[in-house]
């Protein structure tokens, strides 16, 4: 599994763009990078997954450049409500078989008003 | 509203008591995981059951017993815990076994082992 690398605490104010960057120096060429949300006392939530170049949901961005070795998680103008952590994940399908979702440390974004 | 539904939310036990923790997911799903949250504590992953048979068991003490009777159901029932076991017991599910494979989690379980 690709091991992923990504500050542990950020700060920002409301209504500014956060960017989050993970790295994944030895993913593999089929291997997803998929970022979730978790706010304290609840389960994880998917926020968006990505192959490559860019990919835009209601939510985030994500940006992946050509050699896929690393991934930006981009929120725009955050709230309070987007304190959180986040986690990036590099998910690789083993051929009908389940995956081991491992979570990392994960970023603590607080956002100050 | 994930479509992974864990019961009961909060859960406080003693160290001789049995209980068992329960999670059903709607999604259709395949694969389902238990991982646990300790304070201030990345996930741990503990069991993962492809199909409805145990695939994956990351060293787990043998006082937690996970059960999965179908693809909808999954149980984890404890006996003997520790208190350094209280923490949030959190169920997922996924279509497994594709690189894009994407987790639902439910709300979790706090547990408190006294």
């Amino acid at each position: 599994l690709a091991k992923t690398t990504q500050p542990i605490s950020m700060d920002s104010y409301e209504g500014q763009e956060v960017n989050i960057t993970c790295s994944h120096n030895n993913i593999a060429t089929n291997d997803y990078i998929t970022w979730y949300q978790q706010f304290p006392s609840q389960g994880p939530r998917f926020i968006i997954q990505g192959y490559k170049t860019k990919v835009t949901n209601e939510v985030a961005s994500l940006f992946i450049p050509a050699d896929r070795k690393s991934s930006t998680l981009s929120l725009p103008r955050v709230s309070l409500s987007d304190t959180a952590v986040y986690y990036c994940l590099v998910v690789r399908g083993y051929g009908g078989a389940t995956n081991k979702l491992i979570f990392g440390t994960g970023t603590l974004l607080a956002v100050q008003p | 509203e994930t479509g992974v539904t864990q019961t009961p939310r909060h859960l406080v036990m003693g160290m001789t008591n049995k209980k068992s923790l329960k999670c059903e997911q709607h999604l259709g799903h395949n694969a389902m995981y238990w991982y646990k949250q300790s304070a201030k504590k990345p996930l741990e992953l503990m069991f993962v059951y492809s199909l409805e048979e145990r695939v994956e068991n990351n060293s787990v003490p043998s006082r937690f017993s996970p059960e999965c009777p179908n693809s909808s159901h999954l149980f984890l029932h404890l006996h003997t815990l520790q208190p350094e076991d209280s923490a949030l017991y959190l169920c997922a599910s996924s279509q497994g076994g594709t690189a894009n494979e994407k987790l639902f989690f439910g709300s979790g379980t706090q547990l408190s082992v006294l």
